[in-house]
C-alpha cells in the first residue's frame, strides 16, 4: 500500500516560517489534503487539493505538491499553531485513504 | 452550522461488538458522504472507510474488511459504524467526518467530537 512519510517533529520560532513535508512515491500526481489536530480535539482541515484553503483558515497556511514531496507552509507562525499536522491522499492500489504519520509542530 | 455529534464513550470486552452513531445537522445529509477515522492512544489517524449518505454505497479499509459495517439512517441524518470481534488494539478514539468526494479522492471538512472505545477484559 501507499506510504506517506512525515518528519515526527518540526520546531520553529514565533514569527518565522514552518515547512512540514509529506513524502510519497510520485505524490505530485495525487491530491493532498492537510489536517491540524490540537491535543484532545478533532482534526481540522487546513488545506485541500494541494493548496486550497477552507474558509476560516488564515492565509498564513499554504500548500504545494510536486514530484515526491508535498509541503504545508505556515508563515508568521503563532503559538496557537502548535499542533500535530497530518497529510492525506487517496491510494488507488488499496482503494482507500492514507494518512501520513503526523508531524508535531513546536513553537519555541 | 454544520455539526456532527457522536455517541458517548464505550467500554467493551474482547470479542464483543460496538456501534457508534454520528448525528449530522446543518446541511443536506444525502449530499455528502461520511467517513470514519480512528486514532489509537498517542498514535496517528487511520481511515476506516466511507459510506455514501445518498445511496448507501460503502468502501472499507482492507484491514477491517469483514469486521466493520457502516450504515446511515436518512430519516434522522445519522450515520453508524459497527465494529465486531473487538480486540485490545481496537482501543481508540473513533471520529466521523463529512466527506467531500472528488474524482479520485475524498477529504473531510467537518468532524465529530470523537468517541472513545476501550476494549479491555
Amino acid at each position: 500500500s501507499y506510504v506517506l512519510t512525515q518528519p515526527p517533529s518540526v520546531s520553529v520560532a514565533p514569527g518565522k516560517t514552518a515547512r512540514i513535508t509529506c513524502g510519497g512515491n510520485n505524490i505530485g500526481s495525487k491530491s493532498v489534503h492537510w489536517y491540524q489536530q490540537k491535543p484532545g480535539q478533532a482534526p481540522v482541515l487546513v488545506i485541500y487539493y494541494d493548496s486550497d484553503r477552507p474558509s476560516g483558515i488564515p492565509e498564513r497556511f499554504s500548500g504545494s505538491n510536486s514530484g515526491n514531496t508535498a509541503t504545508l507552509t505556515i508563515s508568521r507562525v503563532e503559538a496557537g499553531d502548535e499542533a500535530d499536522y497530518y497529510c492525506q491522499v487517496w491510494d488507488s492500489s488499496s482503494d482507500g485513504e492514507v494518512f501520513g504519520g503526523g508531524t508535531k509542530l513546536t513553537v519555541l | 452550522q454544520v455539526q456532527l455529534v457522536q455517541s458517548g464513550a464505550e467500554v467493551k470486552k474482547p470479542g464483543a461488538s460496538v456501534k457508534v452513531s454520528c448525528k449530522a445537522s446543518g446541511y443536506t445529509f444525502t449530499s455528502y458522504g461520511i467517513s470514519w477515522v480512528r486514532q489509537a492512544p498517542g498514535q496517528g489517524l487511520e481511515w476506516m472507510g466511507w459510506i455514501s449518505a445518498y445511496n448507501g454505497n460503502t468502501n472499507y479499509a482492507q484491514k477491517l474488511q469483514g469486521r466493520v459495517t457502516m450504515t446511515t439512517d436518512t430519516s434522522t441524518s445519522t450515520a453508524y459504524m459497527e465494529l465486531r470481534s473487538l480486540r485490545s488494539d481496537d482501543t481508540a478514539v473513533y471520529y466521523c467526518a463529512r466527506a467531500l468526494v472528488g474524482a479520485t479522492t475524498h477529504y473531510f471538512d467537518y468532524w465529530g467530537q470523537g468517541t472513545l472505545v476501550t476494549v479491555s477484559s
